[in-house]
């Protein structure tokens, strides 16, 4: 069956750090891979999108790596603040429906 | 120019009430998911609507969960017989299809959906 797993642990960092999650699929042959932002108590924030057919996108300090051969994605954000803590999710898309299938996400805290 | 919108915000109910959870879209935005997301778990699609039709409901549980969106914006995603298991956070997110460059998905903060 499919399955996405990103780290179930939290992350903890220190401000202007850099933090790097993981996420990790099997059983999946996504067109997209998406990266998402939540915050307690609210619903995920787009970051970024990447296609299969791309190894690498940026925006501002957000960089994330797409790797169909190892079925990874690895999400950076350099000089990290600690207005960043919060959830990330990775989610995968066939390209067909459109629907997303995410990961558990993985939580990240900045510390001063 | 509000982003999406869902109320209620909290609905407690009895087991075997019914429940029904709105979503309000993006204006325009042709495409209108529903989730669930239990705690401490991601969001797991539960139906998608292109336009007024289910393009793909494979997500629902049971026939206990049926979603509605007659007129192509507004959604009632309606839970018959609930159950203590039917306890989570519905999450309803849209999205303009046609720009297939960047199908990001804009998410309502949802409806935390308590059954006792």
């Amino acid at each position: 069956s499919q399955k996405i797993e990103q780290n179930s642990e939290a992350l903890n960092i220190q401000e202007g750090k850099t933090a790097t999650l993981t996420c990790n699929y099997t059983n999946y042959s996504p067109a997209y891979l998406q990266w998402y932002r939540q915050d307690p108590g609210r619903g995920p924030v787009f970051l970024l999108l990447i296609r299969e057919n791309e190894k690498e996108k940026r925006k501002e300090r957000l960089k994330v790596t797409f790797d169909t051969t190892l079925k990874q994605s690895l999400f950076h954000i350099t000089a990290s603040q600690p207005a960043d803590s919060a959830t990330y999710l990775c989610a995968l898309e066939a390209g067909t429906a459109s629907k997303l299938t995410f990961g558990t996400g993985t939580r990240l805290q900045v510390t001063l | 120019g509000a982003g999406v919108s869902q109320t209620p915000s909290n609905k407690v109910t009895e087991k075997g009430k019914y429940v029904e959870l709105r979503c309000d879209p993006i204006s325009g935005h042709t495409a209108l998911y529903w989730y669930r997301q239990s705690l401490g778990q991601g969001p797991e699609f539960l139906i998608y609507f292109q336009g007024t039709g289910a393009a793909d409901d494979s997500g629902l549980p049971n026939d206990r969960f049926f979603a509605v969106r007659p007129e192509g914006s507004v959604s009632t995603l309606k839970i018959q017989r609930t159950e203590r298991g039917d306890s989570a956070v519905y999450l309803c997110a849209s999205s303009d299809y046609r720009d297939r460059e960047a199908n990001e998905q804009f998410f309502g903060p949802g409806t935390r959906l308590t059954v006792l």
